[in-house]
């Protein structure tokens, strides 16, 4: 069974780069088989989808996010991170890592992170 | 982007009752579509893929339909643990995206 695990601050001043990591356990960051993305959930309910890596390092960023999002992995720790630049109030969320089966029907997200608050305040 | 239209935005129904759940694309999708449930505090959890494939482990109580850029969740029967938030999710084309949520509530 795959888990997933998110760790970083929980609070992040304006301005600032918000610094997240997801930790791997029971499957390799290394198969083929998924992307590892960044999702973020609004405290209106409302999810948005970050961006992904691939084991090769490629990576998707959602374009709404792309000028201040970088994703990268740690195949040696099986981990991947997040860094979102320039933060303010609006990026205020719950942030959960999740692994996408893309070698079946429907590309889905099987795993999931239990997620982590992020509050941007000074 | 692709835009993921839920209807309701929530609803309340008995124990029970049948509930249904639609989803419209903005464009067509074939079948990358998917739905999650999220409870209080919980990650979303994936019940249905591919449009109309239930995920293992998920009661058969659960169904799911459509092709293109109608789709439609469906609860034949409602239970009180079915309380959540229902998502839909289209995977066609990058940046993938959501619906905004449907709210079933057991009266």
């Amino acid at each position: 069974q795959v888990q997933l695990q998110e760790s970083g601050p929980g609070l992040v001043k304006p301005s600032q780069t918000l610094s997240l990591t997801c930790s791997v356990s029971g499957g390799s960051i290394s198969n083929g088989d998924y992307y590892w993305s960044w999702i973020r959930q609004y405290p209106g309910k409302a999810l948005e989808w970050i961006g992904y890596i691939y084991y090769s390092g490629n990576t998707y960023y959602n374009p709404s996010l792309k000028s201040r999002v970088t994703i990268s992995l740690d195949t040696s720790k099986n981990q991947f991170s997040l860094r979102l630049s320039s933060v303010t109030a609006a990026d205020t969320a719950m942030y959960y890592c999740a692994s996408q089966n893309i070698a079946v029907a429907g590309r889905y997200f099987d795993y999931w992170g239990q997620g982590t608050l992020v509050t941007v305040s000074s | 982007d692709i835009q993921m239209t839920q209807s309701p935005s929530s609803l309340s129904a008995s124990v029970g009752d049948r509930v249904t759940i639609t989803c419209r694309a903005s464009q067509s999708i074939s079948n990358f579509f998917n739905w999650y449930q999220q409870k209080p505090g919980k990650a979303p959890k994936l019940l249905i893929y591919a449009a109309s494939s239930l995920q293992s482990g998920v009661p058969s109580r659960f169904s799911g339909s459509g092709s293109g850029t109608d789709f439609t969740l469906t609860i034949s029967s409602l239970q009180p643990e079915d309380s959540a938030t229902y998502y839909c999710q289209q995977t066609y084309s990058t940046p993938w995206t959501f619906g905004q949520g449907t709210k079933v509530e057991i009266k």
